[in-house]
């Protein structure tokens, strides 16, 4: 069975200041990773995803991640946050084999504050 | 390009009612999943749906049931409910080929209060 941990249930930058944002995961193989963003009353949105290729994976809206297999992390950077960056953001991990069928395993989420 | 709706946007039952909640996936889509996300929380896996059977499945017990019709939008049924069950009900639409896994899709969900 797959897990992920967010570290920081929130994170406050300052408008332009980097964004960092944690994810760790434990699996029995290397996942396949994912990170999400979710806006208030909305549904979830795909900032992007790690599929064995390329470790260092670009996203939408700026964001890129790094899956470090050593350190079994996958964490969100940005490097100039902005105030529309304000969200709720999801880790999580799926198995690669068996189609998926298992779901995505999410983490509890960052809720991302931006000061102006 | 159609993305994922889901329907209704929200609903209210009481304790021991039934519900039933739809989504429409996303066009060229065959696969659907179902996750429950409680206030404050992430998302967890319900189940999902390919080729109109249930492939996989998380902890919810059996009165959490679904559906996927041909067109494979899909259906969530919840007997019983309890008030544990208020939460937000997301779906997601993906291809399923064989030996990968796909990016999942999401609605906006469905906000379901009980009381």
């Amino acid at each position: 069975a797959q897990s992920v941990t967010q570290l920081g249930s929130h994170v406050s930058v300052s408008e332009g200041a980097l964004v960092l944002l944690r994810c760790n995961y434990s699996s029995s193989v290397p996942p396949y990773l994912f990170w999400y963003v979710q806006y208030p009353n909305q549904g979830l949105q795909l900032l992007l995803k790690y599929t064995s290729a390329a470790t260092l994976v670009k996203g939408i809206n700026g964001f890129e991640a790094e899956f470090k297999k050593s350190e079994t992390s996958f964490h969100l950077t940005k490097p100039s946050a902005h105030m529309s960056d304000a969200a709720e953001y999801f880790c999580a991990v799926v198995h690669p084999s068996g189609g998926g069928a298992d779901g995505l395993t999410f983490g509890k989420g960052t809720h991302l504050i931006i000061q102006p | 390009e159609t993305g994922v709706t889901q329907s209704p946007t929200h609903l209210i039952k009481t304790r021991g009612q039934q519900v039933t909640l739809r989504c429409s996936s996303q066009s060229g889509h065959n696969t659907v999943s179902w996750y429950q996300q409680a206030l404050g929380q992430g998302p967890q896996f319900i189940f999902q749906y390919y080729r109109e059977e249930e492939n996989g499945r998380g902890n919810f017990p059996p009165r959490f049931s679904g559906l996927q019709f041909p067109n494979y939008s899909s259906e969530l049924n919840v007997n019983a409910l309890e008030l544990d069950d208020s939460a937000l009900y997301l779906c997601a639409s993906s291809t399923r080929t064989s030996g990968s896994v796909d990016t999942q899709y999401f609605g906006p969900g469905t906000r379901l209060t009980v009381l």
